[in-house]
């Protein structure tokens, strides 16, 4: 089974601060994770994907994640915000493959404040 | 390319009546996932359909069914509708490639309310 959890529902910045978003995860096969931004009554869009292959994964926008086995995490990041950052971010782990065909397993969101 | 594309995007129904959503996958993809995410909450995953079979399915009920036509659109079904049922319903394509499944592209969702 295969679960995510991010933590904090809510944060917020200023304009050109740093931007963290957390996530840990549970898998009990290797792991490929990802982060997806929605925009108010949008889908998702893929921000990046980590899929076994460097563990530092650079995405749209400036984002980037470190996927860090030891701690199961997957932490989203970017180094300045901009206002058109707000929106809701969603981690999610698959397998890809395996007995769950890709099937996604989301996180509960975090929803990003930009302030001026 | 017109990625993934979802009908309606809004729909007012009433309890007890079925509703059918629609999806087209993105262009090579013949793998269509659909999730549902309810008002502040992440995507739940209902079930995935491929070569136009269920292949997997998570924690719904049978009012919920689908079908995959042979040109790889799907539709969702939801049977004797419920309050709880008014959510958005995201529809997801894939491919298989090997013995493995490239990332999903989602589509814009339909916003199912309940009444």
């Amino acid at each position: 089974a295969q679960s995510v959890t991010q933590l904090g529902s809510h944060v917020s910045v200023s304009e050109g601060a740093l931007v963290l978003l957390r996530c840990n995860y549970s898998s009990s096969v290797p792991p490929y994770l990802f982060w997806y931004v929605q925009y108010p009554n949008q889908g998702l869009q893929l921000l990046l994907k980590y899929t076994s292959a460097a563990t530092l994964v650079k995405g749209i926008n400036g984002f980037e994640a470190e996927f860090k086995k030891s701690e199961t995490s997957f932490h989203l990041t970017k180094p300045s915000a901009h206002m058109s950052d707000a929106a809701e971010y969603f981690c999610a782990v698959s397998d890809l493959g395996g007995t769950s065909y890709g099937k996604l397993t989301f996180g509960q969101g975090t929803i990003l404040t930009v302030h001026p | 390319d017109a990625g993934v594309t979802q009908s309606p995007t809004h729909l007012i129904k009433t309890r007890g009546q079925q509703v059918t959503l629609r999806c087209s996958p993105k262009s090579g993809h013949d793998t269509v996932s659909w999730y549902q995410q309810a008002l502040g909450q992440g995507p739940q995953f209902i079930f995935q359909y491929y070569e136009e079979e269920e292949r997997q399915r998570g924690n719904f009920p049978d009012r919920f069914s689908g079908h995959q036509f042979p040109n790889y659109s799907s539709e969702l079904n939801v049977n004797a509708l419920l309050l709880g049922d008014s959510a958005l319903y995201l529809c997801a394509s894939s491919s298989i490639q090997g013995m493995m499944n490239t990332e999903a592209f989602f589509g814009q969702g339909t916003r199912l309310t309940v009444v």
